[in-house]
């Protein structure tokens, strides 16, 4: 069973750089079956697609953050990184991490997502 | 302002069905069949229901269905359980991103 967790810090101050981790176990983010993905919801509103990151270090970003997000990933640790920058209290949100089926389109697997509030 | 066009909400009684419809462009759920669903209760991740417009995983109950006509596609639930009670979400694939539906409130009456 494919478990996907985000970490990292849950209080981030405005103008600096929002840093997450994912951690993938059962599966392996080096497959070149899917692509490995940020997701984001801010309190009481939708999803809104951030990203994702294919095993060969490709990426593809959303046109409205591509100019501050950056995804990666360590197959050494089979996980892959957010990092958001000059961060506004918009960018209040929780933060999921998913596994997206390769050409297709699609999250299987979602973390349980992790609430990352951006304040003085 | 979601790219996708989703009701705030829908409601329905036990037993009944409901449908829920997502309106994009030729763009994205005309141009692709790359749509899927995602039921999120409250305080927990969303979980996928239908993919690739009307393809449901393992384990999602037979009551949901997924179509689409045009530039639009649809969940439909039928036989609604208490259970079903929650926020859904559609996805579409455009050219170069993930586009999410604005979601829907299901409350079961």
């Amino acid at each position: 069973q494919v478990q996907l967790q985000e970490s990292g810090p849950g209080l981030v101050k405005p103008s600096e750089t929002l840093s997450l981790t994912c951690t993938v176990s059962g599966g392996s983010v080096s497959s070149g079956s899917y692509y490995w993905s940020w997701i984001r919801q801010p309190p009481g509103k939708g999803l809104e697609w951030i990203g994702y990151i294919y095993y060969s270090g490709s990426t593809n970003y959303n046109p409205s953050l591509k100019s501050r997000v950056t995804i990666s990933v360590d197959t050494s640790k089979n996980q892959f990184s957010l990092k958001l920058s000059s961060v506004t209290a918009a960018d209040t949100a929780v933060y999921y991490c998913a596994r997206e089926q390769w050409l297709v389109y699609y999250f299987d697997y979602w973390g349980q997502g992790t609430l990352v509030t951006v304040s003085s | 302002q979601s790219a996708l066009t989703q009701p705030a909400s829908v409601s329905g009684s036990p037993g009944q069905s409901i449908t829920i419809s997502c309106t994009g462009t030729s763009s994205d759920v005309g141009g692709y069949n790359y749509v899927s669903w995602y039921q999120q209760h409250p305080g927990k991740a969303p979980k996928l229901m239908i993919y690739e417009v009307s393809n449901r995983p393992s384990g999602v109950s037979n009551r949901f269905s997924g179509s689409k006509s045009g530039n639009t596609a649809s969940l439909t639930i039928s036989g609604l359980q208490a259970e079903d009670e929650a926020d859904y979400y559609c996805s579409s694939y455009t050219s170069s991103s993930t586009q999410f539906g604005g979601g829907t409130k299901l409350t079961v009456l």
